[in-house]
């Protein structure tokens, strides 16, 4: 699986959008980029994943670039509750075989600020 | 919606001493995944499950062995536990197909006296 590259902090303000990068370089073309994210000591709770084209449901959006190089996961509208540590992890899609682990990196602490 | 279930959430054992954790997949979820989270560490793969048939190991200890059950139950065995496997056990399941999207259960909390 490609490896990813995340900052280790960032703050939001409270109400306005979160935008979590995330670097993929060496991706390849059947991986897919999942986000997920862990409130402290919880389990990691699933958020989005997306293969080439932009996705959206309802807690989160993911842009990803032409190039499949990078993304970038967006909360419109943080919540202190979205304080966490946010895992952009690439894997490739279940064909059959093994190998389909989640190999979490260090993620982004996201802090929501009042 | 149900999700994941793990037991005990809580577990406390003496050095040498075997602990049993218990994962209860979403219904319809035929794969189970294993992970290790040590204090202030990212969560580790250890072992995962497909149909009952072990698919995929990583970095787990000879002292410890997981099943599948005919329910699509997993127990994960700990025997002659050490200070170190003090840790979060977090499992997840999946429906095995497609982009196979994990959910995890709220964890098990293993403290090794």
């Amino acid at each position: 699986d490609a490896k990813t590259t995340q900052p280790p902090s960032m703050d939001c303000a409270e109400g306005r959008a979160a935008n979590l990068p995330c670097n993929h370089s060496t991706i390849s073309g059947n991986e897919y980029v999942y986000w997920y994210r862990q409130i402290h000591s919880q389990g990691p709770q699933y958020i989005i994943h997306g293969l080439k084209n932009n996705e959206t449901n309802e807690m989160a959006s993911l842009i990803i670039t032409e190039d499949r190089k990078s993304s970038t996961l967006i909360l419109p509208h943080a919540t202190l509750r979205d304080t966490a540590v946010y895992y952009c992890i690439v894997r490739v899609a279940r064909s059959g075989g093994s190998n389909y682990k989640l190999t979490f990196g260090k993620g982004t602490l996201l802090t929501v600020n009042p | 919606a149900a999700g994941v279930i793990q037991s005990p959430r809580h577990l406390i054992k003496e050095k040498r001493e075997t602990a049993t954790l218990k994962c209860y997949p979403i219904p319809r979820h035929d794969t189970v995944y294993w992970y290790q989270q040590g204090p202030g560490q990212d969560p580790q793969f250890l072992i995962s499950f497909y149909e009952k048939m072990q698919s995929d190991k990583g970095s787990i200890p000879d002292r410890f062995s997981a099943q599948q059950f005919s329910d699509y139950h997993s127990e994960l065995n700990m025997s002659s536990l050490e200070l170190g496997d003090s840790a979060l056990y977090f499992c997840a399941s999946s429906l095995g197909t497609g982009t196979d999207t994990q959910y995890f259960g709220p964890g098990t909390r293993l403290t090794v006296l």
